[in-house]
């Protein structure tokens, strides 16, 4: 177990709808990074947060929005649902400093249906 | 445009045989390549790395080559077992926490 845990495991939306997904990082850990998997596909980074600051974004509409809190937890956030957003969202800690610091760990992720 | 690019996308391996899992890179300024085992219904675990300075990185039955003038590395699973069994992919960033590319993944399937 990698300590970073994802709610909920599975959730089912409707077309238009919004959505909100929770990540809790390892502890000791300040960074963290939010992924898509479409079915049959490796993850595809949507953006990632460093002390509550969003520190990169990959190439995702603005209708994906994410924050992170003092404790370094964090959420995604997805307006305006589409059915292309049906996937696996997973979240990632890292430490963000020194020789591990790059090293990030996944939780099992959130698996979102949109009908 | 897929920056990291992974092959073959399935494998059936023996017991007892060599799984290898290839991947190609585009940006050169990459110089983290890790690679991620996972499971059906579970996230990506990180299973063994490799930075640019070392040709290869040995873990247990595990194995990374990496070829930097090629922009290549690969995955060597020795001695496969059915445990094995699970979809890898390959990933690359820049070190300093960076977000990861990853490629398409290989799904492995190691048959008794």
């Amino acid at each position: 177990e990698t300590g970073v845990t994802q709610s909920p495991t599975h959730l089912i939306k409707t077309r238009g709808q919004q959505v909100t997904l929770r990540c809790s990082s390892q502890s000791g850990h300040n960074t963290v990074s939010w992924y898509q998997q479409a079915l049959g596909q490796g993850p595809q980074f949507i953006f990632q947060y460093y002390r509550e600051e969003e520190n990169g974004r990959g190439n995702f509409p603005p209708r994906f929005s994410g924050l992170q809190f003092p404790n370094y937890s964090s959420e995604l956030n997805v307006n305006a649902l589409e059915l292309d957003d049906s996937a696996l969202y997973l979240c990632a800690s890292s430490s963000g400093t020194g020789e591990g610091g790059n090293i990030q760990y996944f939780g099992a992720g959130t698996r979102l249906s949109v009908l | 445009q897929q920056q990291v690019k992974q092959s073959p996308q399935s494998l059936i391996v023996q017991k007892g045989g060599i799984s290898i899992i290839n991947c190609a890179y585009e940006n050169t300024a990459f110089d983290y390549f890790p690679w991620y085992q996972q499971f059906p219904g579970k996230g990506p675990a990180l299973l063994i790395a490799i930075r640019p300075d070392v040709s290869e990185k040995k873990e247990g039955r595990f194995t990374i080559s990496f070829n930097k003038s090629a922009k290549q590395f690969s995955l060597h699973i020795m001695d496969s077992q059915p445990g094995d069994s699970a979809t890898y992919f390959c990933a690359a960033s820049i070190w300093g926490n960076t977000p990861l590319v990853f490629g398409k993944g290989t799904r492995l399937s190691v048959i008794a």
